[in-house]
């Protein structure tokens, strides 16, 4: 079975660009989390998606946005970089009833 | 609310040394627990489980209980190798949420 997939896996980026980032869940995972992690916050839950919905959300700022498509698949996007958004972004997929999460390897975001 | 606590480090051991990353949670129900692993430049992934009290996971060398009355699920091993160098999370699982701790950073030294 397929893990999780994330593209790219890394991407240099300009301030005041915008930025979209994808995640293709395990087979039958029907909840896709996206987490950003940094050296001096750790890692931080951005928002998660089940079934196109998103149920939770974590607390950034409104540049920060997903969806979720009807295969699962997730995209996130970032508008209007900021230097601090320098990360790696971490997506998780989970099964129907279960919280055991499964991370992709993560997009490395440089904003220079 | 809940809440995962757990020591942060950097926690610095000698080959062959005994592990023990201490975890506490904080929870409004009976959660599930985890420990996750992150090794340089990857993502997390799960080292081990438990999902009610008194459960023990176990993976890798590595154990954790799930101790509902301490609320803790602190994480050992007896002997740890250079290739255990990582930092370690743990987690807890809750009405289709999940909480992470903030991490503790493991090097191991020759």
């Amino acid at each position: 079975k397929a893990g999780v997939t994330q593209t790219p896996r890394y991407l240099i980026k300009t301030r005041g660009q915008q930025v979209t980032l994808s995640c293709s869940p395990i087979s039958g995972h029907r909840s896709v989390s996206w987490y950003q992690q940094t050296p001096g916050q750790g890692l931080q839950f951005l928002f998660e998606y089940f079934s196109e919905t998103q149920r939770n959300k974590g607390n950034f700022p409104g540049r920060f946005s997903g969806r979720q498509f009807s295969n699962s698949r997730s995209e996130m996007n970032v508008s209007t970089l900021e230097l601090g958004d320098s990360a790696l972004y971490l997506c998780a997929s989970s099964s129907p009833g279960s919280t055991e999460a499964f991370f992709g390897q993560g997009t490395r975001l440089t904003v220079v | 609310g809940n809440s995962v606590t757990q020591m942060e480090g950097p926690v610095t051991l000698s080959e062959e040394a005994f592990l023990t990353i201490n975890c506490t949670y904080t929870a409004t129900g009976y959660p599930s627990l985890f420990w996750y692993v992150q090794y340089p430049g990857e993502g997390l992934q799960l080292l081990l489980k438990a999902t009610k009290a008194d459960d023990k996971g176990s993976n890798k060398g590595f154990e954790a209980t799930y101790r509902k009355e301490t609320t803790s699920f602190h994480l050992e091993k007896g002997s740890v190798q250079v290739s255990d160098s990582a930092v370690y999370f743990c987690a807890l699982g809750l009405y289709d949420k999940v909480i992470f701790g903030p991490g503790t950073s493991l090097s191991v030294i020759p």
